[in-house]
């Protein structure tokens, strides 16, 4: 079945760093939405991609849907520790269904 | 504003019971979804609703049971509980197809022994 692979698994950073995550899709996507998943809580919506090639940012979080339509990545800038959590990328399975599925998440730590 | 709601929050069973999550809604949104989350699995859906009436299967069906008689109400049952159904369970909602944002609730942790 189709499957969203997050990469990377899980990643320990300094606060101050920059990272970057990643989402490939074995088959097209005509919508991105990345999410934050805090502990205890349900996800919540980070950033929204809607076109190929579309650079949107969201304060210091910029994602970019992959020109090929296949992969999209989400870039964290200067992290701070409130940055932790599980980042989730997601989309509908096919264009104009509203079956959407979800990566298996990329699980952030942040070290002061 | 209460928005999405699910409840239990907790759940203890035992294997062969039968159980159901509630969610409830107060936007009148279309969409209706549930989720099970497992460590190394992430999301996966596993019934998805368009409107009252309207349902069907995700990912992961097998083993639940989904009703929508009303708009905001969509209840998950499991007729008979299994140990592989211990999960984290999670009801959304959206208001558009294939582009609108999913709105989560809080959760619904069931254990089966």
């Amino acid at each position: 079945g189709q499957q969203l692979n997050q990469s990377p698994q899980s990643m320990f950073i300094q606060e101050g760093e920059d990272v970057s995550m990643n989402c490939t899709s074995s088959s097209i996507f005509n919508t991105w939405l990345w999410y934050k998943q805090d502990p205890g809580e349900g996800p919540v919506l980070l950033i929204a991609l809607y076109k190929a090639g579309e650079l949107t940012s969201n304060g210091r979080l910029t994602a970019q849907f992959g020109i090929t339509r296949k992969d999209s990545f989400l870039n964290i800038s200067a992290s701070i520790p409130s940055d932790v959590g599980i980042y989730f990328c997601a989309g509908p399975i096919r264009s104009g269904t509203y079956k959407y599925i979800f990566g298996t998440g990329t699980r952030l730590k942040v070290l002061a | 504003d209460a928005g999405i709601t699910q409840s239990p929050r907790y759940k203890i069973t035992e294997t062969g019971r039968q159980v159901t999550l509630m969610c409830h809604q107060t936007w009148s949104h279309s969409y209706m979804f549930w989720y099970r989350q497992d460590l190394g699995h992430g999301l996966r859906l596993i019934y998805y609703s368009a409107a009252a009436d309207i349902t069907d299967k995700g990912e992961v069906p097998d083993g639940y049971v989904v009703s929508r008689s009303k708009t905001e109400n969509f209840p998950l049952t499991l007729e008979s509980a299994t140990r592989s159904q211990t999960s984290v369970y999670f009801c959304a909602s959206s208001t558009l197809a294939g582009k609108g944002e999913l709105f989560f609730g809080e959760g619904s942790r069931l254990t089966v022994l």
